[in-house]
């Protein structure tokens, strides 16, 4: 099955160590998404890919970075990890959206801890 | 700006009773609007869409129907089942943006 698949399912990390979290897709979307989701809350984008053109959300701080080597791969880069960024990271993928019909499908997420 | 408005939860009903989520919105233009579930520990699934006034979307039992009168996407099912407990999440996604606008989600507890 086609799908949205992101590794590791559980990642910790120490205080101020550079971490990544990957993503992978097969549905051939040229929209890649990464969302932060930090307990009882509702996802919270943090940028996104339009095929190679990165996007990045205001509000989102100089820590996350992203890269899109390839269509299929999508990295979430956290470069001095703290605290308050312990969260559940969602990726998801989209086809072009001129169309606003277009769902998002997600991955399972992975689970961030800072100790 | 654009925003979505849920009711709070948890929302605890038994086995067979009939649900009602409510989402309003905010935004300019005609958005699309979307449910999606989140099963515990995993990702979000969609559920249904609509795209546009009057439009039903359905699937699994589940309805909604977009109300620009109202701005409302209220989320329905008939009889709910143990299966149903999750966290359903009301979202917009405006015509020209790529980004979805969640709502906070609405944690859904059936007991047998």
């Amino acid at each position: 099955d086609a799908m949205v698949i992101q590794n590791p399912r559980y990642q910790v990390t120490q205080f101020g160590k550079p971490v990544t979290l990957s993503c992978s897709q097969t549905l051939n979307h040229n929209v890649m998404y990464w969302y932060q989701q930090k307990s009882s809350q509702a996802p919270k984008l943090l940028f996104h890919y339009y095929d190679k053109d990165f996007n990045n959300e205001a509000d989102t701080p100089d820590n996350f970075q992203s890269r899109r080597p390839n269509t299929s791969f999508c990295f979430l880069d956290i470069r001095s990890p703290g605290l308050g960024d312990a969260a559940m990271y969602l990726c998801a993928t989209s086809r072009s959206s001129s169309d606003s019909n277009q769902p998002q499908h997600f991955g399972d997420g992975t689970r961030l801890s800072i100790l | 700006g654009n925003s979505v408005t849920q009711m709070e939860g948890p929302v605890t009903l038994s086995e067979e009773a009939f649900l009602t989520i409510n989402c309003t919105y905010t935004a300019t233009g005609y958005p699309s609007l979307f449910w999606y579930v989140q099963y515990p520990g995993e990702g979000l699934q969609l559920l249904l869409k609509a795209t546009k006034a009057d439009d039903k979307g359905s699937n699994k039992g589940f309805e909604a129907t977009y109300r620009k009168e109202t701005t409302s996407f209220h989320l329905e099912k008939g009889s709910v089942q143990v299966s149903d407990s999750a966290v359903y999440f009301c979202a917009l996604k405006r015509t020209g943006r790529r980004a979805l606008t969640f709502g906070s989600g609405t944690r859904l507890q059936v007991q047998p």
